[in-house]
């Protein structure tokens, strides 16, 4: 079993539509869960941080951690063309010199 | 120069050829950092260097071989690379090698293996 599981996609929305992007783990000890956004031939960028359980919003953006189903999402509303990319769900311990563990991605294609 | 600069962006290399990819950051950041990223696959941690001195290594083959002569440049040697070795190799860096940090990526090197 992988540590992080997410959707490859592509997934493809009308503009306008709401977006809802998932990752599941299994490692219990993650503490931090961020969203990261690559555009086509560049690098991740950072998106949305939270810690621990809860939501944060920013923007069209919100960032949902629930701990106890292990499942982290990203919901944009109002997509826009301009958000096709691949979103990377990422998570790290509270500690020590682990740096991050990322999902797959989830490529995003928002239609005009 | 600001960020975290890339080169070479894109290098075609043969199995028995031996070449280098760069890695500068401008942030002041004391943790550097290489991934390979490849296609429906996560990002896979490849080294991880905190003030120079290398803090992980995740059993990478020895025919990829960093070094981190300082806080500010990164490098990784290639040599006698394999055609599955062909991917992205993204560096990024952070103000400190904990988890819990926000990472900075350059654009990455494209790397094809012939």
């Amino acid at each position: 079993q992988k540590e992080v599981e997410q959707d490859p996609g592509p997934l493809s929305v009308p503009e306008g539509a709401i977006v809802s992007l998932n990752c599941t783990y299994s490692n219990s000890a993650f503490q931090y869960f961020m969203w990261y956004r690559q555009y086509s031939r560049k690098g991740p960028e950072l998106l949305m941080y939270t810690y621990s359980s809860g939501n944060k919003e920013d923007g069209r953006f919100t960032a949902q951690v629930d701990k106890s189903s292990k499942y982290i999402s990203l919901f944009i509303r109002d997509s826009q063309p301009s958000d096709s990319a691949t979103y990377l769900c990422a998570m790290s311990y509270d500690t020590g010199r682990r740096a991050l563990t990322f999902g797959s991605g989830t490529r995003l294609q928002v239609q005009p | 120069e600001t960020g975290v600069t890339q080169t070479p962006r894109h290098l075609v290399m043969g199995m028995t050829n031996k070449k280098s990819l760069k890695c500068e950051q401008h942030l002041g950041h004391n943790a550097m950092y290489w991934y390979k990223q490849s296609a429906k696959k996560p990002l896979e941690l490849m080294f991880v260097y905190s003030l120079e001195e290398r803090v992980e290594n995740n059993s990478v083959p020895s025919r990829f071989s960093p070094e981190c002569p300082n806080s500010s440049h990164l490098f990784l040697h290639l040599h006698t690379l394999q055609p599955e070795d062909s991917a992205l190799y993204l560096c990024a860096s952070s103000h400190n090698p904990g988890g819990g940090g926000e990472l900075f990526f350059g654009e990455g090197s494209r790397l094809t293996v012939l």
